[in-house]
Formats: structure tokens, C-alpha cells, sequence
């Protein structure tokens, strides 16, 4: 089946430091999400982006779908940014199974 | 749009009992996916289905577990009868196929079965 790792699998920085979270998948994709598992359980989209780099405030990540990686960066850390991140691979369009990564937890400290 | 709406948000029960679980999705969502999380197992897909067909059901754990998705704005999941071990968070997630969009999860559904 479909291998999607994901390093590190913990991390815990000081408030204000940087990140960055790394998703290794061992098929041609089609797609691919960044989710934030927050302490309460909430699954949040973060992006979608099977290809190329994306930005979002403090958050920006990047695809490079040929060498089968995606890097989800976090500047500047808060602690509401704690919590667990995960990579899901989308490999086929049509009647394809989502593949989760196991995640990265992070705990950012104050 | 309100986005994926799960109901009930909490359910404690007894074992034997039956529990469903309701799932509305987003409007013009044609992808339907089941899961639940665990702490020993994390998250996984038990069904899945498109255009209100289930497509693959291979990670329903046993026949106790059933899915419905009898129109493109209702799916539910029933466990008869439920278990202590079926203690979990479960999530339905959707997205539009056709248009190659996002999968947007619902809040999930807290079940203890005590």
C-alpha cells in the first residue's frame, strides 16, 4: 500500500521559534492536505496543495510532487499552534482511499 | 455554508445498546468518508462512499458496524450493538470529487460506550 511518513514525529519549541514539519509519501500524487488536529480535537484544514508552494500568515507549505515530499513551515510559533499535523495523500482521482500520515505533535511552550 | 455537521456532538451509552451517528455534508459534496480516532490506533477510514454509493467498506471493523448514505445530504453510521472497544472519536469528512476540492471534516462525535 500507499507509505506516507511523517517527521518528526514530535517537536517541542519555545513560543517564537520556527518549524519545519516534513511528509514523505511513496506514490505519484494527486493531491495533498496539511490538517491541524487542535487540543480539542477539531480536524482544520490548512492547505491543499498537490504541487508548488502556498502561504498562508504564518504558515506557508510547499510540494515538490516529483521527489514525493511536502514541507509544512511555521514561523514565528504560538501555543495555540500546538497540537497534532497531519499530511493526507490523495493519489488517483476517482474512487481513490485518502492515505493519512501518523502526524507530528507539536507543542510549542511559552 | 455551515460547513460538515455531525450530530450528536457526545454520546455515552451502554454496552448492547444501538448508536447512530448522523453526518451532513457540504452542500455540492459528492465524497463521503467515515473514520474514527483512537489514541491506540489513530485515525481510520472505515467507509467511504461517492455519489451516495459506498465504495470501499473494508475498514468497517465487523458486521456490528453499518453505513447508509440514503441521499447526497444525510449519511449516518450505526453500531448494533455497540461495544466498550467502540469507544472513539468519529469523523466524517467530505468533498467534492468533480471539482478536485478540499476535504473538510466535521467536528466529530464523541462516543463512550461504558
Amino acid at each position: 500500500g500507499i507509505q506516507v511518513e511523517q517527521s518528526p514525529p514530535d517537536l517541542i519549541l519555545q513560543e517564537g521559534a520556527n518549524s519545519t514539519l516534513r511528509c514523505n509519501f511513496s506514490d505519484s500524487v494527486n493531491n495533498l492536505q496539511w490538517f491541524h488536529q487542535n487540543p480539542w480535537g477539531q480536524l482544520i484544514n490548512l492547505f491543499y496543495i498537490p504541487s508548488g508552494t502556498k502561504q498562508n500568515g504564518r504558515l506557508s507549505a510547499t510540494t515538490v510532487a516529483t521527489e514525493r515530499y511536502s514541507l509544512l513551515y511555521i514561523s514565528s510559533s504560538q501555543t495555540t499552534d500546538s497540537g497534532v499535523y497531519f499530511c493526507v495523500f490523495i493519489s488517483n482521482f476517482g474512487n481513490e482511499k485518502l492515505t493519512f500520515g501518523t502526524g507530528t505533535r507539536l507543542t510549542i511552550i511559552p | 455554508d455551515a460547513g460538515v455537521i455531525q450530530s450528536p456532538r457526545h454520546e455515552v451509552t451502554e454496552m448492547g445498546q444501538e448508536v447512530t451517528l448522523r453526518c451532513k455534508p457540504i452542500s455540492g459534496h459528492n465524497s463521503l468518508f467515515w473514520y474514527r480516532q483512537t489514541m491506540m490506533r489513530g485515525l481510520e477510514l472505515l467507509i467511504y462512499f461517492n455519489n451516495n454509493v459506498p465504495i470501499d467498506d473494508s475498514g468497517m471493523p465487523e458486521d456490528r458496524f453499518s453505513a447508509k448514505m440514503p441521499n447526497a445530504s444525510f449519511s449516518t453510521l450505526k453500531i448494533q450493538p455497540s461495544e466498550p472497544r467502540d469507544s472513539a472519536v468519529y469523523f466524517c469528512a467530505t468533498c467534492s470529487r468533480d471539482r478536485n476540492s478540499p476535504l473538510h471534516f466535521g467536528n466529530g462525535t464523541r462516543l463512550t460506550v461504558t
